[in-house]
């Protein structure tokens, strides 16, 4: 099955600087990488999500880019603001496949100082 | 759009009682629901995907007689926490699908057993 691994587990930053998740999966054949973010005792929101026939996506300042040959896509932040701290996850799945579920990464808890 | 609402957002029980939580996709119809469990610090872990109008599939470890999960509508799942122990204790979280690839998550459910 598929596995991802996201890096790093926690990451501290100053307002305004940059921040940067990565995660490389296993299955090649996956094709969807959603990223989630998640406050303290809330459920996962959907931020972005990239599918395998794109290289990036941006969203203000937002952004995630995919490497299909090394299998790993990554999660930019910038001018990261206090309310950004939360913790990420990334996820992949292989569409279409009938029963197809997200595996998600351990996590990043990201930490934004004033 | 695509807003998914749990009920409770909170219960504490008695050791050996039963708990039900509600799911409920608002603005678009469910065709799948995904019920996880989270502790802290940790990652999302799925406990079993449901389709509606059929049984559920359930992840290897988790016992389906004792968290009974149930889609009669494409707008609501339950999951039943049956026989309710102190290791049960936990944060139960719903998602939901239409068509697409795309999962979005409920608030989650703080379920605690005295």
């Amino acid at each position: 099955g598929e596995n991802v691994e996201q890096h790093p587990s926690t990451l501290s930053v100053q307002e305004g600087d940059s921040a940067v998740i990565k995660c490389t999966y296993s299955d090649s054949a996956s094709n969807y990488f959603p990223w989630y973010k998640q406050e303290l005792g809330k459920g996962p929101q959907l931020i972005i999500d990239i599918r395998s026939n794109v290289g990036e996506k941006k969203d203000q300042r937002i952004a995630v880019t995919l490497n299909k040959t090394a299998k790993h896509f990554s999660l930019h932040i910038t001018e990261t603001q206090p309310e950004d701290s939360a913790v990420y996850f990334c996820a992949a799945i292989l569409r279409g496949s009938g029963y197809s579920t997200l595996t998600f990464g351990k996590g990043t808890m990201l930490l934004v100082s004033p | 759009g695509a807003v998914v609402s749990q009920h409770p957002s909170w219960v504490i029980c008695k050791s050996g009682t039963s708990v039900k939580i509600e799911c409920r996709s608002l603005d678009f119809q469910a065709t799948t629901m995904f019920w996880y469990r989270q502790f802290p610090k940790q990652s999302l872990m799925l406990m079993a995907t449901s389709n509606e109008g059929s049984k559920a599939t359930y992840e290897q470890g988790v016992e389906k007689d004792k968290f009974l999960i149930n889609h009669a509508s494409l707008t609501l799942s339950t999951l039943t926490v049956t026989s309710a122990h102190p290791e049960d204790s936990s944060f139960y979280i719903c998602s939901a699908r239409e068509w697409g690839d795309t999962q979005y998550f409920g608030p989650g459910t703080r379920l605690t057993v005295l």
